[in-house]
């Protein structure tokens, strides 16, 4: 079945890198996606790479695929407290319907 | 920009109520979707539209309903709200036809923080 899994929580300090991981099941997922949950708010797509792709790379945000492992990944260089969030993974399986992670705790500390 | 708004960011109701979420999004979208998000369960489906009057059971779709008799509406209800449906409800929306092969971005409204007691 279709299943995503990312660990619950990860604390960094101001200005480190923080990296998020994901594993997902469906090989035949098309878009692979990260959104954003900010405190009191809904989901915001944050990046999303295409299934086709190793790496893509977008100012902070480096995401890297790895088909083979069925593994993804969200690094965000230089962490702010505004990076503070519950980050979750998805994928597509198919036609519109997107399976999503149980959601990454990020919390910076200055 | 597309807006996806929600009815209420807070609501309280008895056991056994009838609850109605609203969620109305203003891109003219095709596909309308109801989550529930629970610590450390993330979003789970609970039903989908991809058209007027269609609908599509989630995950989860036991004790709910859905309605969508105007495209840019899309409702949840509780027929008979329990105390195991207290919970975050998020409401999104997307453009794609679904196609598998597009990006099928979904855009979410600010959710609805449900308490049954």
């Amino acid at each position: 079945g279709e299943d995503v899994e990312q660990s619950l929580f990860l604390s960094v300090r101001e200005g480190d890198s923080s990296v998020i991981n994901c594993t997902y099941t469906d090989s035949s997922s098309t878009y692979l996606y990260w959104y954003k949950q900010e405190p009191g708010a809904g989901l915001q797509l944050l990046t999303y790479i295409f299934s086709n792709m190793d790496m893509k790379q977008d100012q902070r945000l480096t995401v890297l695929l790895n088909k083979k492992d069925k593994h993804l990944s969200l690094r965000i260089a230089d962490t702010q407290t505004g990076d503070s969030a519950i980050y979750f993974c998805a994928e597509t399986v198919y036609g519109n319907k997107l399976v999503f992670g149980a959601g990454t705790i990020l919390r910076v500390k200055s | 920009d597309v807006k996806v708004t929600q009815s209420s960011r807070y609501l309280v109701k008895r056991t056994g109520e009838k609850v109605f979420l609203e969620c109305v999004q203003d891109m003219d979208h095709e596909n309308m979707f109801w989550y529930r998000q629970d610590p450390g369960l993330g979003l789970r489906l609970i039903y989908f539209s991809y058209d007027v009057k269609m609908k599509e059971k989630g995950d989860i779709p036991e004790g709910y309903s859905v309605s969508r008799e105007k495209k840019e509406r899309f409702s949840l209800i509780l027929e008979s709200a329990s105390t195991n449906q207290t919970s975050m409800y998020l409401c999104a929306s997307s453009l794609s036809p679904g196609l598998g092969s597009l990006l099928d971005e979904q855009f979410f409204g600010p959710g609805t923080r449900l308490t049954v007691l």
